[in-house]
């Protein structure tokens, strides 16, 4: 049961480059996250989603896209990568509204140099 | 909005000693509450959470918190620190009609649990 899987684990990207982070979930989850963490800031919510085909934004979405055509994916885009964007991303799934105990993948660091 | 104020980023102790990790929220309609631990170089795994009924609610490896709306704290305790136990704790907080009307947390600045032999 692999839970939630996020690739690549390491990425350096130059800035102006774009790139997708990958998110993918075999729980059956309708709600999926991603959040960004920080030095001193814990967990900024970035994007989310509550099924397939619905997204939102949380508190810090410029520079960043998403989309969620299955239940199961849900891929991070940068646009024009910028230094301010290194962080740690992590993806995240919870069953459902009821059952909101999130479930993480092991992060993805990010460098943009 | 929903927010969540966890007082300390660092809190030391001695091996054996009481674990006291404090969290404040903030929400305007009634909460589910959560406390996460994040060992190093990897992501985010439950400890405990509150959604209804019994206000002390009793987590993996010994810890446990209270909900106490009087003061809209949930404080996370564990009697005896243990080296393992050393980690980042975060203390998160969702409700329904916050967050554009889902139940996606918000996550506290986090704590970092010093252990000393």
């Amino acid at each position: 049961n692999a839970g939630v899987t996020q690739t690549p684990k390491f990425q350096v990207l130059k800035t102006g480059q774009s790139m997708t982070l990958q998110c993918a979930q075999d729980m059956n989850h309708e709600y999926m996250s991603w959040y960004r963490q920080d030095p001193g800031m814990g967990l900024r919510l970035i994007h989310y989603s509550v099924g397939a085909g619905i997204t939102d934004q949380g508190e810090v979405p410029n520079g960043y896209n998403v989309s969620r055509s299955t239940t199961e994916d849900f891929p991070l885009r940068l646009l024009s990568a910028a230094p301010s964007q290194t962080s740690v991303y992590f993806c995240a799934s919870s069953y459902s509204a009821e059952n909101t105990e999130a479930f993480f993948g092991q992060g993805t660091r990010l460098t943009v140099v | 909005a929903q927010s969540v104020t966890q007082l300390g980023s660092h809190v030391s102790v001695s091996e054996g000693a009481l674990v006291l990790l404090r969290c404040n929220y903030s929400s305007s309609v009634p909460p589910y509450l959560f406390w996460y631990v994040q060992y190093p170089n990897q992501g985010l795994q439950l400890l405990l959470k509150y959604t209804t009924g019994a206000t002390l609610v009793k987590g993996i490896n010994g810890f446990e918190a209270e909900f106490k709306k009087s003061e809209t704290s949930f404080h996370l305790t564990k009697p005896s620190a243990h080296m393992s136990d050393a980690a980042e704790y975060f203390c998160a907080v969702s409700a329904l009609g916050e967050s554009g009307g889902s139940y996606i947390p918000t996550f506290g600045r986090g704590t970092s649990l010093i252990v000393h032999p």
